[in-house]
């Protein structure tokens, strides 16, 4: 069975400067997705960033960008220029290339200091 | 705005209650999904309808009832629910169940048992 693993349950970062939240993940798939959902205070779940697992390339979305190493299973978000509004709970996500259901971390709780 | 609503935003019921969950999306999507969050653990999927068919039911309690009349509203009817069902229910779509295409969440709604 496929696992997410967030090792860091609460994370801290100063306004305009740059965090990485780690993400790692078990699987035996080929052929997956991977994604990092934001959710604020306001608990709406947002969509952050998404990355296919067929490519190398690192998807970039703004001032978030990950680091996909696959034979590691590791895919860690960075966060650049970091805002206050970047403060929420980081769900980061797998799902299987067919009809796979989304699989996910226990979070990283971001805190931005001004 | 997602194009994900929920109704009501926040639920508190005694065990002995029945009430309904709304879930609400006008994105032309064809997959819905009810998640449960727990403080403390990951997101789990509870029911998945593609097409209006109910095609996963991840071994949830039948105090929990899923309707899905058509591809636009999801229901989740509950019935004498215990303290430990207090959570986060978050409801999202997506266009179809393959990973290529992200899920859009709710606001969701904090369910309370008395």
């Amino acid at each position: 069975a496929q696992t997410v693993t967030q090792s860091q349950p609460e994370m801290s970062v100063q306004e305009a400067e740059t965090v990485t939240l780690s993400c790692t993940y078990d699987t035996s798939e080929s052929d997956y997705y991977l994604f990092w959902y934001k959710q604020p205070p306001s608990r709406q779940m947002i969509l952050v960033i998404r990355q296919e697992a067929y490519k190398q390339q690192n998807a970039t979305e703004n001032r978030f960008s990950v680091n996909f190493q696959k034979a590691a299973k590791s895919f860690s978000l960075k966060i650049s220029d970091s805002q206050l509004g970047d403060a929420a709970m980081y769900f980061c996500a797998y799902m299987g290339g067919s009809q796979g259901n989304l699989i996910f971390g226990k979070g990283t709780k971001l805190s931005v200091k001004p | 705005e997602t194009g994900v609503t929920q109704t009501p935003r926040h639920l508190v019921m005694g065990m002995t209650n029945k009430k309904s969950l709304k879930c609400e999306q006008h994105l032309g999507h064809n997959a819905m999904y009810w998640y449960k969050q727990s403080a403390k653990k990951p997101l789990e999927l509870m029911f998945v309808y593609n097409f209006k068919e109910q095609t996963e039911n991840n071994s949830v309690p039948s105090r929990f009832s899923p309707e899905c009349p058509n591809s636009s509203h999801l229901f989740l009817h509950l019935h004498t629910l215990q303290p430990e069902d207090s959570a986060l229910y978050l409801c999202a779509s997506s266009l179809s169940r393959q990973g290529n295409q992200p899920q859009h969440f709710g606001d969701g709604t904090r369910l309370s048992i008395l």
